[in-house]
């Protein structure tokens, strides 16, 4: 059974610019969270997507969103690129039950670095 | 608001000593999972263990075991026996009934060396 796959797993972009990561979850998952990973913020959630809903999001600016198509795959994108959103972004993806929650699976990540 | 802490920034240790982690976490939830991940230098979060709050029952798997306290707001992770292989960072969470919102804590480096 395939993993979480990530792409782009480096990216390189400019301050101002926007970036598209993809996330492709384990199949017959239906939940996409995605998180951000900072040294100095540790690991904070973005947001949550099931069934092509936002089910759940975290506290970052509107410059962060996403979106989940029919076939689960999930997308973030990030405009006007800040030298503060250098960081690996990493994508999980589960079944999506809340009650108890599944245990989420992660991807490798995408390692964005903005100058 | 939830939290997860880990005071444990580095750990070192040689080779075949035991090793605990320790996790501490807040919550107002009286339902509530907690979990432990490990990242390797890859850098893919490699799941461990989930356990509910109603469970406190410890568990062990091979050489890895779980002490989880309620009283104490505990959830600390121990390593028998450690390898070199269990070189990772690992990371206690904590989510609440309703989501699968995960809140991690800062992570504990463990070196395990030869």
């Amino acid at each position: 059974k395939a993993g979480v796959t990530q792409t782009p797993r480096y990216l390189i972009k400019t301050r101002g610019q926007q970036v598209t990561l993809s996330c492709s979850p384990i199949s017959g998952h239906r939940s996409v969270s995605w998180y951000q990973q900072t040294p100095g913020q540790g690991l904070q959630f973005l947001f949550e997507y099931f069934s092509e809903t936002q089910r759940n999001k975290g506290n970052f600016p509107g410059r962060f969103s996403g979106r989940q198509f029919s076939n689960s795959r999930s997308e973030m994108n990030v405009s006007t690129l800040e030298l503060g959103d250098s960081a690996l972004y990493l994508c999980a993806s589960s079944f999506g039950d809340n009650n108890p929650p599944n245990e989420q699976f992660f991807g490798p990540g995408t390692r964005l670095t903005v100058l | 608001a939830q939290k997860v802490t880990q005071a444990q920034t580095e750990i070192s240790v040689v080779e075949k000593e035991d090793v605990t982690l320790d996790c501490v976490y807040e919550t107002r939830d009286t339902t509530y999972y907690l979990f432990w991940y490990k990242q390797p230098p890859s850098g893919e979060l490699v799941f461990l263990i989930r356990r509910n709050s109603f469970d406190e029952q410890n568990e062990i798997s091979g050489r890895y075991s779980w002490n989880f306290q309620k009283s104490t707001s505990s959830f600390n992770f121990t390593i028998t026996a450690s390898q070199v292989v269990d070189s990772a960072v690992y990371f206690c969470a904590l989510t609440e009934t309703s989501g699968s919102r995960l809140t991690f804590g800062e992570g504990t480096q463990l070196t395990v060396n030869p």
